[in-house]
């Protein structure tokens, strides 16, 4: 199947500083990419619709300027937490369809990144 | 709205007995179902989906799901446990009728198989 890599798997930040995660579809294109977050023994949030070349669709309560989406490419996505606080320490995790498989395709996710906020 | 339901938060079940993971949705339209697995500090892997057809699906590591219109469940079944299935097991719900990508999760399960 296909494979979505997501960089990096764990970061360690002190509070106010800002994080940048990559998440990069290796062998297939993706003109769409999803980024959840994942609260320890809960599902995981939708919280933003990354669109390459445009601007990402944010899910009602997420802040936009707090969580920034950047889709460059058809293979690249990244999420910057800015200014992170310890309430930013959570699992995100990235995820991508195969644009050739088409809508009825699943989801392919990425790793996972453990941020934690000192 | 479209959501998912995962009624148990934990199933437990012996080595070698069948085990049942509940899933039931609610979408406006027709859906499409999936179901994945995570791992401790993992992604989610893919196990199988229901888009249209043959109800009963079939995916990864034998499992399977069985599509019920009438009661509205996606339950995922294999029918023989082994220790290494034990993880958190997620149902999910893309609503073709709402022309969005958007996959929306339940709230997970954790399947503990003993030896």
């Amino acid at each position: 199947g296909a494979v979505v890599s997501q960089h990096p798997s764990r970061v360690i930040c002190k509070s106010g500083t800002s994080v940048k995660i990559e998440c990069r579809s290796l062998d297939f294109q993706a003109t769409t990419m999803f980024w959840y977050r994942q609260f320890p023994k809960q599902s995981l949030m939708l919280m933003a619709t990354s669109n390459e070349g445009s601007k990402a669709t944010y899910e009602q309560g997420v802040e936009k300027d707090k969580f920034l989406i950047n889709h460059a490419s058809l293979t690249l996505s990244t999420l910057t937490v800015t200014s992170a606080h310890p309430e930013d320490s959570s699992f995100y995790i990235c995820s991508a369809r195969d644009e050739e498989v088409g809508y009825t395709g699943e989801l392919f996710f990425g790793e996972g990144s453990r941020l934690t906020v000192l | 709205a479209q959501s998912v339901a995962q009624p148990e938060d934990q199933v437990n079940v012996a080595e070698g007995n069948p085990l049942t993971v509940k899933c039931t949705y609610s979408v406006s339209g027709n859906p499409y179902l999936f179901w994945y697995v995570q791992y401790p500090n993992r992604g989610l892997q893919f196990l199988l989906k229901y888009i249209t057809g043959d109800n009963l699906v079939k995916g990864s590591y034998g499992f399977e799901a069985e599509f019920n219109k009438s009661q509205t469940s996606f339950h995922l079944k294999k029918p023989s446990a082994l220790v290494s299935d034990s993880a958190l097991y997620f149902c999910a719900v893309r609503d073709i009728g709402s022309n969005t990508d958007k996959l929306i999760f339940g709230t997970g399960t954790r399947l503990q198989v003993f030896p």
